[in-house]
């Protein structure tokens, strides 16, 4: 069956632009994250969806970052007024329950200009 | 707070050696989940372990266990008989209930002829 899908997988943008990144999980996948990559490093974690329950935002890095899930389903990943230094890979990643393995997309390699 | 530690930056091995990859995590929570991912140069994250705290038995997978402490908040993962194809960032990741996924910063590992 079909992955976890992001889109684009690639994104040049200039700095202070807007900017939205897509995520596709799984279907009946009730938990969605996103992190962050930035080169050679871990993972640093930004927004957590969990069923109908309230989105864990602790992650997010400012106020330029927001996220939503429309239906359980699809999430966007919106970042405001981009800097360079939000220059990284977002992944997107989903799983069937919190505690089930994490399947992940192929990311998208944001470059800011 | 929930914190996962891996204090080993860079590791190498031998093809057909054993190699053991650490990773503590700090909790105050009983039940929990712990993972080990692995990410190769291609970027997609794939799982290769899976721990439940409440089991005592190590997991396995093939060529791949863990050494599991829960007293010691330890988490290892080794590696038997090397392969070229083991080369790759391994993330070891934590998750207690009702919270999100905790990744550590990594370990990379190169596996040499």
């Amino acid at each position: 069956g079909a992955g976890v899908s992001q889109s684009p997988s690639n994104k040049v943008t200039e700095k202070g632009k807007d900017v939205e990144l897509r995520c596709d999980p799984i279907s009946g996948h009730t938990a969605l994250y996103w992190y962050r990559q930035s080169l050679g490093q871990g993972l640093e974690f930004l927004i957590y969806f969990q069923g109908n329950s309230a989105p864990d935002k602790s992650g997010l890095p400012s106020d330029r970052f927001s996220a939503e899930r429309t239906g359980g389903s699809v999430s966007t990943l919106t970042i405001q007024r981009t800097q360079q230094e939000d220059s990284a890979v977002y992944l997107c990643a989903s799983s069937l329950w919190y505690n089930s393995p994490l399947h992940f997309g192929n990311g998208t390699r944001l470059t800011v200009t | 707070a929930q914190t996962v530690t891996q204090s080993q930056p860079e590791m190498s091995v031998q093809e057909a050696e054993t190699v053991t990859l650490s990773c503590t995590y700090d909790t105050s929570e009983n039940n929990y989940y712990l993972f080990w991912y692995k990410q190769p140069p291609s970027r997609q994250m794939i799982l290769v372990i899976r721990q439940e705290a409440y089991k005592q038995q190590n997991a396995t997978e093939n060529r791949f266990s863990v050494n599991f402490q829960k007293a010691a908040k330890s988490f290892s993962l080794k590696i038997s008989d090397s392969q070229l194809g083991d080369t790759a960032m391994y993330f070891c990741a934590f998750i207690p209930s009702g919270y999100a996924l905790n990744f550590g910063k990594g370990t990379s590992l190169l596996v040499t002829p």
